[in-house]
């Protein structure tokens, strides 16, 4: 089974202060034709349902705003909020999508100071 | 309104069973993979299950196989989840997700509780 490692566990951050959370994949993601690899984020907001905001690495997925952002390639991959704000407090979840079973990272949870 | 709507959530004893469902309704899911997605109270999220377009390719958890079996009715745009021989750690919400290679569109659960 592929691994998901999310570092750190927790993060807080100020108001417009770049947050970077990281994941590790035990082994590459990388399964399809198109050669992007199969790692997305989701962010989980308490008593919600994950939304999707980040898959291919690095493809935002429809609404989600401009200040996330996804990069990595391997099995080093990182999610990027630009400038947080406060509806941005929530868990955070990377995924590898490549072959059952579809594993998550533990989370990371984000707040702000 | 593009929504998934899971339903069969309980309170059951150890060694029960129960089935879910999820309805699709505005949103397609007919040429789409389905899933189920759980998460324990305070915990983080685990893939459970998923299902091909027309059923005939299921993919488990090793924690679930054996137990579980996840099926669908595309005429209906439905998944079930018949889920047997429940443990204590089977508590969760379960989440039914459809999957557009990553998880793009995710209901809002039904709690599943096994306890004495």
């Amino acid at each position: 089974d592929i691994v998901m490692t999310q570092s750190p566990d927790s993060l807080a951050v100020s108001l417009g202060e770049k947050a970077t959370i990281n994941c590790k994949s035990s082994q590459i993601v990388l399964c399809n034709s198109n050669s992007k690899s199969s790692l997305s984020w989701y962010q989980q907001k308490p008593g919600q349902p994950p939304k999707l905001l980040v898959y291919w690495v690095s493809t935002r997925e429809s609404g989600v705003p401009d200040r996330f952002s996804g990069s990595g390639s391997g099995t080093d991959f990182t999610l990027t909020i630009s400038s947080p704000q406060a509806e941005d407090v929530a868990v955070y979840y990377c995924q590898q999508y490549c072959s059952p079973p579809y594993t998550f990272g533990q989370g990371t949870k984000l707040e702000i100071k | 309104e593009v929504q998934l709507v899971e339903s069969g959530g309980d309170l059951v004893q150890p060694g029960g069973s129960l089935r879910l469902s999820c309805a699709a309704s505005g949103l397609t899911v007919s040429p789409y993979w389905m899933a189920w997605v759980r998460q324990a109270p305070g915990k983080g999220l685990e893939w459970v299950a998923t299902v091909n377009q027309d059923g005939s390719a299921t993919y488990y958890v090793d924690s679930v196989k054996g137990r579980f079996t996840i099926s669908r009715n595309g005429a209906q745009n439905s998944l079930y989840l018949q889920m047997n021989s429940l443990r204590v750690e089977d508590t969760a919400v379960y989440y039914c997700a459809r999957q557009n290679h990553s998880f793009d569109h995710w209901g809002q659960g039904t709690l599943v509780t096994v306890s004495s």
